[in-house]
């Protein structure tokens, strides 16, 4: 148990579905996070939330849409992806996002998403 | 940008010492995070080291030099259960989001009976 969960932890869709993963921290962090893990490459890094802002966004497709309710919840909005889309999607949070560059962030057990 | 090379396989046997190497070159280093990650699971935060020289954690450390850009992660009595993979991630320049922590491939080790 990491304090950071995941759902669903497997999700397959279609091209033309709609999906959405979702993403709750139970550390009282300020700030969330969504990073993609494909096989043989290292993880990157797609958005940063602070304090429900998004402070950035590392050139991701418009197919992938975050939504940030509060500090505590995060979701990531799936539509019309692309089989390259198909990976593991990590959420994870921290204390701060802009504060000592010794941040620890803790990641949630992601969710695997397959796209046929 | 930055360059973060760590071996992409290594081996051990139970009980052994094994030692995984990071380079890395960076236009601004604010420190360097250790995790290791099993199949199918979160990464787990192992170790951070901002400054020169030897952290210790258990049967953990983690050596950092940033004249070298060179840091390594050194397992001892090594257990059937540290195999995994080993992420080495380096806290960059700070930019307008705060500190950019930009992970290498990972280390895939295998511990052997």
């Amino acid at each position: 148990e990491t304090g950071v969960t995941q759902t669903p932890r497997h999700l397959v869709m279609g091209m033309t579905n709609k999906k959405s993963l979702k993403c709750e921290q139970h550390l009282g962090h300020n700030a969330m996070y969504w990073y993609k893990q494909s096989a043989k490459k290292p993880l990157e890094l797609m958005f940063v939330y602070s304090l429900e802002e998004r402070v950035e966004n590392n050139s991701v497709p418009s197919r992938f849409s975050p939504e940030c309710p509060n500090s505590s919840h995060l979701f990531l909005h799936l539509h019309t992806l692309q089989p390259e889309d198909s990976a593991l999607y990590l959420c994870a949070s921290s204390p701060n996002a802009v504060q000592a560059s010794g941040n620890t962030i803790y990641f949630g057990e992601g969710s695997w998403l397959t796209v046929v | 940008g930055q360059n973060i090379d760590q071996p992409t396989e290594m081996t051990a046997t139970e009980g052994a010492i094994v030692q995984i190497n990071c380079t890395y070159q960076t236009s601004g280093f604010n420190g360097l995070f250790w995790y290791q990650q099993h199949a199918g699971e979160a990464p787990t935060f192992l170790s951070y080291n901002v400054l020169d020289g030897l952290e210790e954690k258990g049967r953990f450390s983690s050596f950092l030099s940033r004249s070298k850009g060179y840091s390594y992660l050194l397992l001892k009595e090594l257990q059937m259960k540290d195999s995994a993979s080993y992420l080495c991630a380096v806290c960059g320049p700070r930019g307008d989001s705060g500190y950019a922590l930009n992970f290498g491939k990972g280390t895939s080790l295998l511990v052997t009976p």
